[in-house]
């Protein structure tokens, strides 16, 4: 079993539809919580960070982490052609460099 | 502009044929690493770096050598390149975990044959 799950979709939405993405973890010690974004032949770039539990909100953008669950979600609110691109949740223990990522979701906002 | 970047960003070659894939940062950052990405699954760390002359290995650091002698640069060495090697590789910079973001350089795909 992996530690974090993500399903690789692949999600296909209409423009202005709210988009949900998900990742599990079995970890309980995974403290820090991430959400990188990844255009097509690009790196992955941060999005969102949270510590522990709680929600996040930037924007269009909102981050929840429920750690009794062991599960984190991304919304994106009023979703553009501009959002497509794959989304990879990210988990790290305090105090450890190491990241553990998700296998990625890829999303596709159509006009 | 703050960035990672990443030489060359698409390779071919074939098993056998030792290659670096560099890897250099401007941003004055300890911490370096490096990571593919496979279909399936996701980024894997294959080495990193908590400074100079720093380095530890990741999950997955057969088949893979780093240097780091210099804090700006982080090259990655394959000695002997084999077709399971075939990947898109990522260099990644921060200020030491955890504080600070991780920036991820432009991706580097190889392919081994």
């Amino acid at each position: 079993q992996k530690e974090v799950e993500q399903d690789p979709g692949p999600l296909s939405v209409p423009e202005g539809a709210i988009v949900s993405l998900n990742c599990t973890y079995s970890n309980s010690a995974f403290q820090y919580f991430m959400w990188y974004r990844q255009y097509s032949r690009k790196g992955p770039e941060l999005l969102m960070y949270t510590y522990s539990s709680g929600n996040k909100e930037d924007g269009r953008f909102t981050a929840q982490v429920d750690k009794s669950s062991k599960y984190i979600s991304l919304f994106i609110r009023d979703s553009q052609p501009s959002d497509s691109a794959t989304y990879l949740c990210a988990m790290r223990i305090q105090g450890a460099q190491k990241l553990v990522f998700g296998q990625g979701t890829r999303l596709t906002i159509n006009p | 502009e703050a960035q990672v970047t990443q030489n060359p960003r698409y390779l071919i070659t074939v098993t056998g044929k030792k290659l670096t894939v560099t890897c250099s940062q401007n941003m004055n950052h300890e911490y370096m690493s490096w990571y593919r990405q496979d279909p399936g699954l996701g980024l894997r760390q294959i080495y990193y770096s908590m400074n100079v002359e720093v380095t530890d290995k990741g999950d997955v650091p057969e088949g893979y050598k780093v240097s780091r002698k210099e804090k700006r640069n982080f090259p990655l060495i394959l000695e002997s390149p084999s077709p399971n090697q075939t990947s898109l590789y990522f260099c990644a910079s921060s200020f030491p975990p955890p504080r600070g973001r991780r920036f991820f350089g432009p991706g580097t795909r190889l392919t081994v044959l």
